[in-house]
């Protein structure tokens, strides 16, 4: 079955600051998808890739598909506190088989 | 829209006894699925349906049913819970089971066994 691997684990970086999540695939990726959960709640879609070299951006948070590395990236620009929580990647098996979820990326943002 | 709606948000259990974790979703959307998430341990699926009276068990079915009566609803049963059962219960919805439609997901119930 899939496994998705994120790295890294967790990050504390100063506010202001540039950082980036990976999220890597034992299989093909067929969709890939970023989520962000705050401390004791639920998941709050970032957004979807679809596509090999597809790239997205939501405000300051930009996200990357490399199909070839089965590898997707999220990269947060001039990190604020409101960034903080866990940043989890969901891709499925197929098109057509529930999401596996990596174990998540816990980002700390201090000032 | 409401979207996805979970209740109890939070619920104390002891060993042996039975629940049922209550989802509901108001977007008409066809596929629904359950996860557990534990400490380190990320979003495991338990069971998912991709339509009324249509389920199937994820990565960790063992201890919990599910059925789907109605497009609408889609609850999980505890039929004796056990404290490896501690663990915060998302239930998600999409229109399809695939992967190119967004996945919505509740706020969470967050159970512990005793």
């Amino acid at each position: 079955s899939q496994e998705l691997e994120q790295s890294p684990q967790s990050l504390i970086v100063q506010e202001g600051k540039n950082l980036t999540i990976n999220c890597t695939s034992s299989k093909t990726l067929y969709g890939l998808y970023w989520y962000k959960q705050k401390y004791g709640e639920g998941l709050i879609f970032l957004m979807m890739l679809q596509k090999g070299g597809e790239e997205k951006s939501h405000e300051k948070i930009t996200a990357k598909l490399d199909e070839k590395k089965q590898q997707s990236s999220l990269h947060i620009t001039a990190s604020q506190p409101s960034h903080a929580g866990i940043y989890l990647c969901g891709a499925g098996n197929s098109g057509n088989t529930p999401l596996v979820f990596g174990k998540g990326t816990r980002l700390s943002v201090i000032a | 829209n409401a979207g996805v709606t979970q209740t109890p948000k939070f619920q104390v259990l002891k060993t042996g006894q039975s629940m049922t974790l209550q989802c509901a979703q108001d977007m008409n959307h066809e596929y629904m699925s359950w996860y557990r998430q534990d400490p380190g341990m990320g979003l495991r699926l338990i069971h998912y349906s991709v339509g009324a009276g249509i389920t199937d068990q994820g990565e960790v079915p063992n201890g919990y049913n599910v059925s789907r009566s109605t497009t609408e609803d889609f609850p999980l049963r505890l039929l004796s819970a056990a404290p490896s059962q501690t663990s915060v219960y998302f239930c998600a919805s999409s229109y399809s089971i695939r992967s190119s439609y967004e996945q919505y997901f509740g706020p969470g119930t967050r159970l512990t066994v005793t």
